[in-house]
């Protein structure tokens, strides 16, 4: 069974400080994306990564695929009150197209 | 546009009791799925539909069954609740062109089994 692990499974910061989410697996993927969640709401896509060793900024947000495929994380600089939510990773291998997605990092920013 | 629509928004069920969970596109999306999310478990795939007239299985199929009835409709069915199902159910559909694979998730239907 092909697990994505993401740590921490909590995290409370003061607003303006940064911060790292991490999504590991023991699998190799063909794409990792990772989605936000607002409470009462289905997950929105933030980011495609596709390629190993990818990097991908959005605005505030860097999102890392690791060289060999396996792992992601995602850093925000300067976390504000509207980065509060449930961030999830999704990785797909290779010629499928069903997603497993990762148990989620709770992030609550505090102004 | 309205998305990915799902119905109903919430559910009350006695154990042994069935229902259908309807779920629309309007985007023109061939691939369709259903999850459910439990607390600390992120969402786990039910089943998903390639195109119009397939079906295949996911992580947890097992007191499940689904219909896709059309481009458009994907439906899922607990024919004999059980308090285990008790969850949050979410249907996506998924951008068929482009390197995003993008998934859109409808508002989700929460379900209680007693």
């Amino acid at each position: 069974t092909q697990l994505l692990e993401q740590s921490p499974q909590f995290l409370s910061i003061q607003e303006g400080e940064n911060l790292t989410v991490y999504c590991n697996s023991s699998s190799v993927f063909s794409s990792l994306q990772w989605y936000r969640q607002e409470p009462g709401e289905g997950p929105v896509l933030l980011v495609t990564v596709v390629t190993g060793g990818e990097v991908k900024k959005l605005k505030r947000l860097t999102f890392q695929f690791g060289d060999a495929r396996k792992d992601s994380s995602l850093h925000i600089t300067a976390a504000q009150p509207g980065d509060t939510g449930l961030y999830l990773c999704a990785g797909a291998t290779s010629g499928t197209y069903k997603y497993i997605f990762g148990t989620g990092t709770r992030l609550k920013v505090l102004a | 546009n309205a998305g990915v629509t799902q119905t109903p928004k919430f559910q009350v069920l006695k154990t042994g009791q069935s229902m259908t969970l309807q779920c629309a596109q309007d985007m023109n999306h061939n691939s369709m799925y259903w999850y459910r999310q439990d607390p600390g478990m992120g969402l786990r795939l039910i089943y998903y539909s390639a195109s119009e007239g397939t079906t295949d299985k996911g992580e947890v199929p097992n007191g499940y069954n689904v219909s896709r009835l059309n481009k458009r409709e994907f439906s899922l069915r607990l024919e004999s609740a059980a308090p285990s199902q008790t969850s949050v159910y979410f249907c996506a559909s998924r951008i068929d062109r482009g390197r995003s694979n993008e998934q859109f998730f409808g508002p989700g239907t929460r379900l209680t089994v007693l």
